[in-house]
């Protein structure tokens, strides 16, 4: 298994460009969701999905869009990027669609660096 | 609103001495904390985690202690080693929505160096 796997690794934008952050998981995970990380905030929650057609938003979700088509599949799309969504993002992605087992932590991706010029 | 916390931002351990890294947090509804180690380039990586029904789990050389009393998570790693310098952060699950899904609040890190 590969775990969660994104692309690109880095991405340089400018102001005004939209651009799609690409995420998979080969685990048959239920449950996916977009972190971002920025210094000295730690990682906040974007969009989360707990399955094929379901998303909801998360504390930071302004300027994102997500899908779930698939379930191994959560791409974050940037509509219309800013210098404020530089950061770097990480999609993570558990068994369960919620925290109740002790079996199915949440696994995350090593991240896309982002910079908006 | 309420947030998950560190008592110290960074911590120096002598190789082969335990560390403690604290972590307090404010939502007394919140039922399932995690910690993660974060090496620089990588993703979070899990270590371990544990239920607010439990004060207490152990994992290899790693144990994690919840006080409910005083809000309060403590990571333990035992006998530590150059490998685990990284960032250290808690998480606490604040998913009681209805659809009781994983919303995890993380807190700012604390960066563990072991000298050698």
């Amino acid at each position: 298994n590969a775990g969660v796997t994104q692309t690109p690794k880095f991405q340089v934008l400018k102001t005004g460009q939209s651009m799609t952050l690409q995420c998979a998981q080969d685990m048959n995970h239920e449950y996916m969701s977009w972190y971002r990380q920025d210094p000295g905030m730690g990682l906040r929650l974007i969009h989360y999905s707990v399955g094929a057609g379901i998303t909801d938003q998360g504390e930071v979700p302004n300027g994102y869009n997500v899908s779930r088509s698939t379930t191994e599949d959560f791409p974050l799309r940037l509509l219309s990027a800013a210098p404020s969504q530089t950061s770097v993002y990480f999609c993570a992605s558990s068994l369960s669609r919620t925290a109740s087992s002790y079996n199915s932590p949440l696994h995350f991706g090593n991240g896309t660096r982002l910079t908006v010029t | 609103g309420e947030s998950v916390g560190l008592h110290l931002p960074t911590l120096s351990v002598q190789e082969g001495d335990n560390s403690i890294i604290n972590c307090a947090y404010s939502n007394s509804a919140s039922d399932y904390f995690i910690w993660y180690k974060q090496e620089s380039g990588k993703g979070p990586q899990f270590i371990i985690d544990i239920r607010s029904n439990m004060d207490k789990r152990q994992g290899q050389r790693v144990t994690v202690l919840l006080n409910k009393t005083v809000k309060h998570l403590s990571l333990q790693i035992a006998a530590t080693q150059p490998g685990d310098s990284a960032v250290y952060f808690c998480a606490e699950n604040l998913g009681q929505s209805g659809a009781g899904s994983y919303q995890l609040t993380f807190g700012k890190g604390t960066k563990l160096s072991v000298i050698p």
